[in-house]
């Protein structure tokens, strides 16, 4: 089976740096995926690791360690418009499906 | 492209009722993903299709619900009779292998109460 597990909640500052956790445990287990939802709208796509490592977007980057099952989120410069839900979602060999994390709310303040 | 559409955006209905939502997915997508959120249960897969085959549909629920894919631009999810703990936000998602990053392109999503 699969299972991702983050925090419920974080708050950060403006400005601020912020990074959201995600452990998994799932057999056959290839890719690691982060969407973000804000709150009345669909998830949308942030970024994905196949390989270990960091994999960086502008001001969001995400990290994988396959060896510890375990990935993150970093939200760099944090703004008030990042204040969302955000999922990290598992790929398993063989599937094309994705399996959601629990969702972490980050709230923003100034 | 217009995204992926789905429709209607909110339905609301009696218990017992059946609900129709329907889905267009991007044009050249070939995966096509049914998806219900609730506050309780977080987002679940209910069903995907591979070429409008449905590959996996250990998600859905009961056999209230039921979905089908015609053909590669539309797909319909179904549920008859409908019961209250339906209510949740139903989404529809199409992704293509071939971008590399396995992205899943998420309609805007149907708002169902069910009353």
């Amino acid at each position: 089976g699969q299972s991702l597990e983050q925090p419920s909640e974080v708050t950060a500052v403006e400005g601020a740096i912020v990074q959201i956790n995600c452990t998994y445990q799932t057999s056959g287990f290839y890719g690691l995926s982060w969407y973000q939802q804000h709150d009345g709208g669909a998830p949308t796509f942030l970024s994905y690791n196949a390989l270990d490592g960091l994999e960086e977007t502008g001001r969001f980057s995400s990290f994988l360690s396959r060896s510890d099952s375990y990935g993150y989120l970093l939200l760099q410069e944090l703004q008030m418009k990042d204040s969302a839900s955000y999922f990290c979602a598992g790929y398993q060999t063989g599937a094309n499906n994705l399996f959601f994390g629990t969702g972490t709310r980050l709230t923003v303040i100034p | 492209d217009a995204g992926v559409i789905q429709s209607p955006r909110h339905e609301v209905t009696e218990m017992g009722q059946e609900v129709t939502l329907r889905c267009k997915p991007i044009s050249g997508h070939d995966y096509l993903f049914w998806y219900r959120q609730t506050m309780m249960r977080g987002l679940e897969l209910l069903i995907y299709f591979n070429n409008n085959v449905p590959i996996d549909d250990s998600g859905m629920p009961e056999d209230r619900f039921s979905a089908k894919m015609p053909n590669a631009s539309f797909s319909t999810l179904k549920i008859q009779p409908s019961e209250p703990r339906d209510s949740a936000v139903y989404f529809c998602a199409s992704s293509s292998p071939w971008t590399g990053k396995n992205i899943q392109y998420f309609g805007a999503g149907t708002r169902l109460s069910v009353l």
